[in-house]
């Protein structure tokens, strides 16, 4: 049980276009889900709360703007990011969280390479 | 605020050597605290997690964990080490607004 997926798990875009990144909760319900970013050879960052119903909430430093988080239900969060440039190149990592829970469960990660 | 330290960014061990990996937390109260590890271009997995209850934890794979208040350390242990066990481990302890925040990661190398 509590298997996250993302799709899809490479991208590669031209600078300038947007890319959209989706994280999936296949046989449980997510209120919660979080999305990180992680150069390579360093540690996950958080980037956004993601709560389903509500506007996600963003870490310092992160542009809200730039990527854009919907969480249309309880068991899909996606991540958009808009006029990708090739520093947003690296690996993005989501989890959910079971409610009244603290363990999150990752999915596999979306590489995105922007060239 | 919260954090946590991996001292150790790279761990070498032969197959079938014991292995502990650090883990140091800062939190006032009692943390919840995990261990992931992840495979190359692969999301994470969970170990195994603490959250109260006995100090000494269980998790998958043949892994266990110690958490030790006079220590502020969360240290990863295995008794004998395989191949499949090199990756990347990283501890992470639950913060204030309930978001798990992750150490920098340990890389674990096996020598055959």
């Amino acid at each position: 049980g509590a298997v996250v997926s993302q799709h899809p798990s490479w991208v590669i875009c031209k600078s300038g276009t947007s890319v959209k990144i989706e994280c999936r909760s296949l046989d449980f319900q997510a209120t919660t889900m979080f999305w990180y970013r992680q150069f390579p050879k360093q540690s996950l960052m958080l980037m956004a709360t993601s709560n389903e119903g509500s506007k996600a909430t963003y870490e310092q430093g992160v542009e809200k703007d730039k990527f854009l988080i919907n969480h249309a239900s309880l068991t899909l969060s996606t991540l958009t990011v808009t006029s990708a440039h090739p520093e947003d190149s690296s690996f993005y990592i989501c989890s959910a969280r079971i409610d009244s829970q603290e363990t999150q469960y990752f999915g596999p990660g979306t590489r995105l390479l922007v060239l | 605020a919260q954090s946590v330290t991996q001292p150790d960014i790279h761990i070498t061990v032969s197959e079938g050597a014991s292995l502990e990996l650090r883990c140091n937390y800062s939190y006032g109260a009692t943390p919840y605290l995990f261990w992931y590890v992840q495979s190359p271009g692969q999301g994470l997995q969970l170990l195994l997690k603490y959250f109260s209850g006995d100090t000494l934890v269980q998790g998958i794979k043949g892994f266990e964990a110690e958490f030790k208040r006079s220590q502020s350390s969360f240290n990863l242990r295995k008794p004998s080490v395989h191949w499949s066990d090199a990756a990347e481990y990283f501890c992470a302890v639950v913060r204030g607004d309930d978001k798990i925040i992750f150490g920098k990661g340990t890389r674990l190398h096996i020598l055959p």
